[in-house]
């Protein structure tokens, strides 16, 4: 089955210590997204990559960095840099047909830094 | 950039409709879209729209577009406990930029 799939569900870190969360897709698309949700603040794309080897900020990409080395593949490291790591995050992926854009997520995962 | 409001509640009762509005920004927008995201999960494309058009009908579900005034609703008829859950709106501008509201949490009281 064709989908996007991210990793873990859960994750606890310690403060200052730097995380990758993990975010694969097997649906060819060339698009991929990070989001970050917190309670009453809908998604804030965070970084997006339109094609392999190339990916732009987002409107909050301070403390975060990602990569894009495979089509597949767009894994986002969490920095110490990131004063408020702890929130939900979510990838999705997305590919232009005659226009329409539908962007499939992941079921995201939710970072607890202690 | 881009703007994306929506209100962040709404509590309706079991069988009645709930609408759920959204506003947005950017003139040139053209898919606009609502996504439905349950607890603890991603978000799941519900329906869209074109935005030459000023409704469209799937079932429960209606979208309304009034271009002029840059309003999107959603309306869902026969709300079901089932429908509880955030639902988002989303803007898309230009190639691959969809732009997503604060969504808003639908409680459905039985």
């Amino acid at each position: 089955d064709g989908g996007i799939t991210q990793s873990p569900k859960y994750l606890f870190r310690k403060e200052g210590q730097n995380v990758t969360l993990s975010c694969e897709q097997n649906l060819n698309h060339d698009a991929m997204y990070w989001y970050r949700q917190d309670p009453g603040q809908g998604l804030r794309l965070i970084y997006y990559s339109q094609i392999v080897n190339d990916f732009q900020k987002g409107d909050i990409a301070e403390g975060y960095s990602v990569s894009r080395e495979k089509k597949e593949s767009f894994p986002l490291t969490v920095t110490s840099a990131q004063k408020n790591p702890t929130a939900f995050y979510l990838c999705a992926s997305s590919q232009r047909d005659r226009g329409l854009t539908e962007a499939f997520f992941g079921q995201g995962t939710r970072l607890t830094v202690v | 950039g881009e703007d994306v409001e929506q209100s962040l509640f709404l509590s309706v009762r079991e069988g009645d409709s709930s609408v759920i509005n959204c506003t947005y920004t950017d003139s040139s927008s053209t898919y606009l879209y609502w996504y439905k995201q349950e607890p603890g999960a991603g978000l799941q494309l519900l329906t869209y729209i074109f935005s030459n058009m000023d409704m469209k009908q799937d079932q429960r579900l209606t979208v309304l577009l009034n271009k002029k005034d840059k309003h999107l609703s959603l309306r869902i008829a026969d709300t079901q406990t089932g429908d509880s859950a955030i639902y988002f709106c989303a803007d898309q501008t230009g190639a691959n930029n969809l732009f997503f509201g604060t969504g808003t949490r639908l409680t459905v009281i039985p």
